[in-house]
């Protein structure tokens, strides 16, 4: 099993849609979690750390569920400049794990 | 003045060629990095620096060779690469190399073709 798995999409979307991506992991002993966005031909940027009790940030809510191992980022009220590739990341011992992304494409 | 910076942006060379990639943090951070992004594939680290000195390297091939003369500024040295080496080259760097809750600022990337 791979340490961080993504459906690599894309998911096409509607603006103003509600989408959600899932990101499930390998090792129950990771501590941090975190999604980035990685714009086309561009560097990664964090997007927001996920803590055990959820957390929110405007659109976007991320969530973890340690029993069954995945975490979740959920965009309300898409916009087109929400298209990226949504990174899962996450530690493994002392260094951050990467997932290959998700694409989200928002059309209008 | 954005706050990891990288050059160059685009990199073609052959495979008997020298190379260099630099990278500068004006971000006052301790740690810096080196990854390898290839397409659809995850970013994979390559080497790591916490204070100008190299604390892992990820069984990379010695066809790639790094340096960090101080805390701001980071090469990668490359030589005899291969095909296979085709990639986008990111650095980042955090303000300490304290464990995965760090968090990484990256550069911009050197988009890297091997001819």
């Amino acid at each position: 099993r791979k340490e961080v798995e993504q459906d690599p999409g894309p998911f096409n979307v509607p603006e103003g849609a509600t989408v959600a991506f899932n990101c499930t992991y390998s090792n129950s002993a990771s501590q941090s979690f975190f999604w980035y966005r990685q714009d086309c031909r561009k560097e990664p940027k964090l997007l927001m750390s996920v803590y055990s009790s959820g957390n929110e940030d405007g659109r976007f809510t991320a969530q973890l569920n340690r029993a069954s191992q995945y975490i979740s980022l959920l965009i309300r009220d898409s916009k087109l400049s929400d298209s990226a590739t949504y990174l899962c990341v996450l530690d493994n011992t002392d260094k951050l794990i990467f997932g290959t992304g998700t694409r989200l494409q928002v059309f209008p | 003045e954005t706050g990891v910076t990288q050059t160059p942006r685009h990199l073609v060379m052959g495979m008997t060629n020298k190379k260099s990639l630099k990278c500068e943090q004006h971000l006052g951070h301790n740690a810096m990095y080196w990854y390898k992004q290839s397409a659809k594939k995850p970013l994979e680290l390559m080497f790591v620096y916490s204070l100008e000195e190299r604390v892992e390297n990820n069984s990379v091939p010695s066809r790639f060779s790094p340096e960090c003369p101080n805390s701001s500024h980071l090469f990668l040295h490359l030589h005899t690469l291969q095909p296979e080496d085709s990639a986008l080259y990111l650095c980042a760097s955090s303000q300490d190399r304290g464990g995965a809750t760090e968090k990484l600022f990256f550069g911009s990337g050197t988009q890297l073709s091997v001819l």
